[in-house]
């Protein structure tokens, strides 16, 4: 089955640039996305990727995606205080296409002063 | 506000007893997904439907569980015989259909204790 995987917690210095990686297992899976999830909120979508491309860009976010090593990637530039949340790794259109999104366990992001 | 609402926002209820949440999605999405997120983990889905109809089932949802969308408009989620193993938070989500990459878009979720 599915399986999307990404570290726990990372720890960065406000201003510096903060990445998140994630592992997924299904080669066939067809959109990536990133969702950001604040204490006792639910999931907005930060952004995604169709899996044709290797690259999005949008203002300080930045995705990378390598799909032969099936490795996904989030780059937060210039990370601020208010960015200190859990980022989810999910991804949909694999085997089956039913298109459901199979989300990894997050990645508790902390931003020191 | 026009996001995915979802009521009551927190539910505490004892081992043994019946609840039902509620979710309005956003008026012109089609699609509404039940997900559960337990502590420290991400979402896990649980079902899923298109207007009225159910589509899929995860196989987390037990025979406890159901699901409804009368009328492919707002949806309940039923537990019954409450378990403290159901203690979570539920997460609704919908998409508008006509495009698989529609990402979903979530509530702020019901948080469930059972004691």
């Amino acid at each position: 089955g599915e399986d999307v995987e990404q570290s726990l917690f990372l720890s960065v210095r406000e201003g510096d640039s903060s990445v998140i990686n994630c592992t997924y297992t299904d080669s066939s899976s067809t959109y990536l996305y990133w969702y950001k999830q604040e204490p006792g909120a639910g999931l907005q979508l930060l952004t995604y990727i169709f899996s044709n491309m290797d690259m999005k860009q949008d203002q300080r976010l930045t995705v990378l995606l390598n799909k032969k090593d099936k490795h996904l990637s989030l780059r937060i530039a210039d990370t601020q205080t208010g960015d200190s949340a859990i980022y989810f790794c999910a991804e949909s259109g694999g085997a089956g296409g039913s298109y459901i999104p199979t989300f990894g366990r997050g990645t508790s992001l902390i931003v020191h002063p | 506000d026009t996001g995915v609402s979802q009521d009551p926002r927190h539910k505490i209820t004892k081992r043994g007893q019946n609840v039902t949440f509620r979710c309005d999605p956003i008026s012109e999405h089609n699609r509404l997904y039940w997900y559960r997120q337990t502590l420290g983990q991400g979402p896990e889905f649980l079902t899923y439907f298109q207007n009225e109809a159910q589509l899929e089932k995860s196989r987390l949802l037990s025979d406890r569980f159901s699901a409804e969308r009368p009328k492919g408009s707002f949806s309940t989620l039923e537990i019954q015989r409450t378990e403290q193993g159901d203690s979570a938070m539920y997460l609704c989500a919908s998409s508008p259909t006509g495009r698989e990459d529609s990402p979903l878009h979530f509530g702020n979720g019901t948080r469930l204790t059972v004691t």
